[in-house]
């Protein structure tokens, strides 16, 4: 079954600092992965996805990710934090199937220090 | 161009009480979604439907009902609600290859 495992619970990152989130995901077959946040008591906001081809993959608000097959791995990256980064971060995997089903770690909440 | 509505945005019931969200989008999306936030629990699915009339169960469906009588709707039900039903709620739609999710704003749900 598909799973995603995001190992970081909660982060904390002086502003300006670099930043990246793990995600870890089991899928058999090529995954559709995405990240999204959520600013709180907000509703979820797409960051990135990746289907296919380049492997980095650039979304809103200055975040990237790599999608590394070798690894299981889509990591979230960002090179300088600002402030309004705060939030909660969601990894997710396009389910197999024609139900379009997502399936969603655990949540990684990201603090930032002035 | 509202996207996905789900109404109450909050609600805060007694144990035994029954409610329904109610979750609508205006973007003629085959498929819906019920999701669960709790802490550090991720988003879980509920219930889902891949078109009128159709609904399947999710991950953790016990203790909730939905329908999905007309395209535009999916309502969850809570037939008789328990503390562990406390939860913020989420409602989402695609359409087939869309391979990402519209999502509603949320509601929080409070049972005492």
């Amino acid at each position: 079954a598909q799973s995603v495992t995001q190992p970081d619970i909660h982060i904390t990152v002086s502003e300006g600092a670099s930043l990246e989130l793990r995600c870890n995901y089991s899928y058999g077959a090529t995954p559709y992965l995405f990240w999204y946040v959520q600013s709180p008591g907000q509703g979820l906001q797409l960051l990135l996805k990746y289907f296919s081809g380049d492997t980095l993959v650039q979304g809103i608000k200055g975040f990237e990710a790599e999608f590394k097959r070798s690894q299981s791995s889509f990591n979230l990256r960002k090179p300088s934090v600002h402030w309004s980064d705060a939030a909660e971060y969601f990894c997710a995997v396009h389910g197999s199937g024609n139900t379009g089903k997502l399936i969603f770690g655990q949540g990684t909440t990201l603090q930032v220090k002035p | 161009n509202a996207g996905v509505t789900q109404t109450p945005k909050f609600r805060v019931l007694k144990t035994g009480q029954s409610m329904t969200l109610l979750c609508a989008q205006d973007m003629n999306h085959e498929y819906m979604y019920w999701y669960r936030q709790d802490p550090g629990m991720g988003l879980r699915l509920i219930h889902y439907s891949v078109g009128e009339g159709t609904t399947a169960k999710g991950e953790v469906p016990d203790g909730y009902n939905v329908s999905r009588l007309k395209k535009q709707n999916f309502l969850l039900g809570l037939e008789s609600a328990a503390p562990s039903q406390t939860s913020v709620y989420f409602c989402a739609s695609s359409y087939p290859g869309q391979k990402g999710y519209t999502f509603g704003s949320g509601t929080r749900l409070t049972v005492v």
